[in-house]
């Protein structure tokens, strides 16, 4: 069964400070996506970035930046000069295909969460 | 606003009674997903619709949750004879058919039982 972990349950950084979110995931596919939402404090999920288990390079989206180690399960996310805004529960989700159809369920199975509080 | 919508925002009811809840997908998109989000917890899948086939229902947590999209556009989630643990936020996500594109997120509606 396919799972994701998020260690870091919580975590404050004071503004300006970078930071990373650990995500380690297992599944049983070789294909398989990986996504990063965003949840701010008004509820609503927000997508950041979606992954392919075939495409290992990182990606760099102005203050985001994503690693992606398939050796490792893992796909961390980092903020770099973090800002009151991004306070937010942060979630990583794995979505798996079916190896034989190439169809799959396109659930996603997400991590419990971590928490970021940016601290003025 | 062409977002996926939710309603009610809110519900609140009493244990026993019957709720429904309706969601509207970005009009364009041809699958919809049902997941209940409770306190401290990522997201958790119910069910999806590829236009208004139900192609995976085997997540509803119990035979008092159903699901229908009767015309491939918007859906309703029904939960009979509620309890208290069915207390949660149910959100509703909708994505193009091509792939494992990503799911957008409606604002939820929250669920209390008393």
């Amino acid at each position: 069964a396919q799972k994701v972990t998020q260690a870091q349950t919580e975590i404050s950084v004071v503004e300006k400070e970078d930071v990373t979110l650990d995500c380690v995931y297992e599944t049983r596919d070789t294909t398989y996506y990986l996504f990063w939402y965003k949840q701010p404090p008004s509820g609503e999920l927000v997508f950041l970035i979606r992954r392919n288990s075939f495409d290992e390079q990182n990606e760099i989206s102005g203050r985001y930046s994503w690693n992606f180690q398939k050796s490792t399960s893992s796909f961390n996310f980092t903020i770099t000069a973090s800002q009151v805004v991004d306070s937010a529960v942060y979630f990583c989700a794995l979505s798996e295909v079916n190896e034989y159809s190439g169809a799959g369920s396109y659930q996603l199975t997400f991590g419990k969460g971590t928490k970021l509080s940016v601290i003025p | 606003d062409t977002g996926v919508s939710q309603d009610p925002r809110h519900k609140i009811t009493k244990r026993g009674q019957n709720v429904t809840f309706r969601c509207d997908p970005i009009s364009e998109h041809n699958r919809l997903y049902w997941y209940r989000q409770t306190l401290g917890q990522g997201p958790e899948f119910l069910t999806y619709f590829q236009n208004e086939a139900q192609l995976e229902k085997s997540r509803l947590l119990s035979n008092r949750f159903s699901a229908e999209r009767p015309k491939g556009s918007f859906s309703t989630l029904e939960i009979q004879r509620t309890e208290q643990g069915d207390s949660a936020m149910y959100l509703c996500a909708s994505s193009l058919m091509i792939g494992h594109n990503e799911q957008f997120f409606g604002p939820g509606t929250r669920l209390t039982v008393l």
